[in-house]
């Protein structure tokens, strides 16, 4: 079956320690995000990249990196410096551009990540 | 840049109503129309899409019209059950990657 995995479901970590958060798609798609939800305020962009080896920034970068060395791969670090970190993080991914006008997207089920 | 503007929740509607979540849109061009709906713990599932004025997507029951000179999207199901209960999400894309409103939950008793 083709689809976009994201692991693990739940994450916990310590205030301090950078944590990756793994995505990973069997679609052939070129292009993948990182979106993230916080209740009530639906998601928002954090990066995205259009092929490999290329990534930009979305609309709350900070904080966070990523990096795109294969197709299929898109994994997401929250940096110590992300000063909220705690939230419901989710990949997708489209084979369109991402400023195509029909920038359909398949989304994966999800990280929780939890920082104390 | 795009945005979208979708009714604030949540909705609570009884099984067998008629449902309708208002989405507004700003973009320039000619954008592409999304709705997705998430249940509860997973990610985002698309549900319908139009991509030129006047088109109307639809699934499951659920459709939706492009109109253009009023900028909207609205969200419509003649007859609502237990297992829609979820949020719903309106999305445009068109020069920017796809951008969402901030979601409209639903809940529907028996």
């Amino acid at each position: 079956d083709g689809g976009i995995t994201q692991s693990p479901k739940y994450l916990f970590r310590k205030e301090g320690q950078n944590v990756t958060l793994s995505c990973e798609q069997n679609l052939n798609h070129d292009a993948m995000y990182w979106y993230r939800q916080d209740p009530g305020q639906g998601l928002r962009l954090i990066y995205y990249s259009q092929i490999v080896n290329d990534f930009q920034k979305g609309d709350i970068a900070e904080g966070y990196s990523v990096s795109r060395e294969k197709k299929e791969s898109f994994p997401l670090t929250v940096t110590s410096a992300q000063k909220n970190p705690t939230a419901f993080y989710l990949c997708a991914s489209s084979n369109s551009p991402p400023s195509g006008t029909n920038n359909e997207q398949y989304f994966g089920p999800g990280t929780r990540l939890t920082v104390t | 840049g795009n945005s979208v503007t979708q009714m604030e929740g949540p909705v609570t509607l009884s099984e067998e109503a008629f449902l309708t979540i208002n989405c507004t849109y700003t973009a320039t061009g000619y954008p592409s129309l999304f709705w997705y709906v998430q249940y509860p713990g997973e990610g985002l599932q698309l549900l319908l899409k139009a991509t030129k004025a006047d088109d109307k997507g639809s699934n499951k029951g659920f459709e939706a019209t492009y109109r253009k000179e009023t900028t909207s999207f609205h969200l419509e199901k003649g007859s609502v059950q237990v297992s829609d209960s979820a949020v719903y999400f309106c999305a445009v894309s068109g020069n920017t990657p796809l951008v969402f409103g901030k979601g409209t939950r639903l809940s529907v008793i028996a």
